[in-house]
């Protein structure tokens, strides 16, 4: 199996630009997270979902995040519009119950 | 509410010593206690569990961790650290009783350090 698979792996973008980050959870995994990390906060979770209905969306910081899982085997977390305090790594992460499994992340740059 | 505490930023070793990184939680019932490892520029790599039995969970790459109920802690630990060890090791505790199956609370992490 190749994992969890997240693209872009890097995005640069400028404020105010629409961002959307996608992932592929490990196939046969009902659960699907967003993750934030960041030096000062470390890693926070954003929203999850089990058999691709959002469960917990109480971490998306603001309405501007919103994120979908449209099936099972494809998510995607937006950004719209997009803030300088936005810039983090941004972790998919799936798993069939315990434990989670994530993907290599997404390097966000907001300038 | 559950909780996670890496009480050390960084733990410093040389290699072919022991290594401990330390961790205590906060739940409300029993606790499903995990270790991750994450290395530079890559995502976290689950490296044990515990969930029930053996206080002693055996892992990958030779780490091992004890859960300790009296002190509420899972303390990573490994006999003889390699340099290629050196990486971020992040704490994560779920409640094992009732509501959201698997939302996972982390810790901030320690980096460990192992030099020559």
């Amino acid at each position: 199996d190749a994992g969890v698979i997240q693209s872009p792996r890097h995005e640069v973008t400028e404020m105010g630009q629409e961002v959307t980050l996608r992932c592929k959870p490990i196939s046969g995994h009902d659960y699907l997270f967003w993750y934030r990390q960041t030096m000062m906060r470390g890693l926070e979770l954003l929203i999850y979902f089990n058999n691709n209905v959002p469960i917990d969306d109480s971490g998306m910081p603001e309405d501007r995040f919103s994120a979908k899982m449209p099936n099972a085997s494809f998510s995607t977390l937006k950004i719209q519009p997009s803030e300088p305090r936005d810039s983090a790594v941004y972790f998919c992460a799936s798993s069939p119950g315990i434990p989670q499994y994530f993907g290599p992340g997404t390097r966000l740059l907001v300038l | 509410a559950q909780s996670v505490a890496q009480p050390e930023d960084q733990v410093n070793v040389a290699e072919g010593n022991p290594l401990t990184v330390k961790c205590t939680y906060s739940v409300s019932g029993n606790p499903y206690l995990f270790w991750y490892v994450q290395y530079p520029n890559r995502g976290l790599q689950f490296l044990l569990k515990y969930i029930t039995g053996d206080n002693l969970v055996k892992g990958s790459y030779g780490f091992e961790a004890e859960f300790n109920k009296s002190q509420t802690s899972f303390h990573l630990k490994k006999p003889s650290a390699l340099v290629s060890d050196s990486a971020l090791y992040v704490c994560a505790v779920r409640d094992k009783v009732g509501g959201t199956a698997s939302k996972l609370t982390f810790g901030t992490g320690t980096r460990l350090q192992v030099t020559l």
